[in-house]
């Protein structure tokens, strides 16, 4: 198994509220991701990273910040939660931008 | 916009039979397709994947099958297991691109 852990796998947060999610990664790949899966929509892109400090905006990236200051570590920042960011978000990691390998997921529940 | 459509959210079949799964995507340009696998409480895990510079690709059991005039691919799987019982997503990129679009998933159960 790719070497991907995310923190914390649960968290109930209130609304307005800054919550921050960890994804770490022992594989040393240069793309990151983090994805949001919605019941309808598959998974969907939030934002990515191509090496330290690089980071993108995916499809659905209002409302998210993220941040990579070292190879291994992928952070994702709700800066004030909404009921609407209640979601299971995976972060994925890639040596090539084709296969991803994922994480377990971290569920949020916004109320 | 959904790029990427899997329009069974769920499919039943008997164990040793052949499971066909469909994905249809919208955008030409995609030029790299991929099948993922997720069981519950799990992320998702790459299952296989075909060029557009091919129309086929087999791995074991499972092969995908590219359209690319219709716009669609298959996953076939022969013979189906109950341990195949899962969410397979459908997921499309440009090549070299970070921004890869999924299907919202299709449950696959196969019955003992």
């Amino acid at each position: 198994d790719a070497g991907i852990t995310q923190s914390p796998r649960h968290k109930v947060t209130e609304t307005g509220t800054p919550v921050t999610l960890r994804c770490h990664q022992t594989e040393n790949h240069r793309y990151m991701y983090w994805y949001r899966q919605d019941p309808g929509h598959g998974l969907r892109l939030i934002h990515y990273s191509y090496g330290v400090k690089d980071t993108d905006k995916g499809e659905v990236s209002d409302g998210y910040s993220v941040s990579r200051s070292k190879t291994e570590d992928f952070l994702l920042t709700l800066e004030s939660a909404t009921s609407s960011q209640t979601s299971v978000y995976f972060c994925a990691i890639s040596p090539d931008r084709i296969e991803a390998f994922f994480g377990q997921g971290t569920r949020l529940t916004v109320v | 916009d959904q790029q990427v459509k899997q329009n069974s959210p769920s499919l039943s079949v008997q164990e040793g039979r052949i499971s066909i799964l469909n994905c249809d995507y919208t955008n030409s340009m995609f030029d790299y397709f991929l099948w993922y696998k997720k069981y519950p409480a799990e992320g998702p895990t790459f299952l296989i994947s075909i060029s557009s510079i091919k129309d086929k690709n087999e791995d074991g059991r499972f092969t995908v099958f590219l359209n690319k005039s219709a716009k669609h691919l298959s996953l076939h799987i022969v013979p189906s297991q109950p341990g195949d019982s899962a969410v397979y997503f459908c997921a499309a990129t440009l090549y070299n691109n970070n921004d890869m679009r999924f299907g919202a998933g299709t449950r696959l159960t196969v019955k003992p």
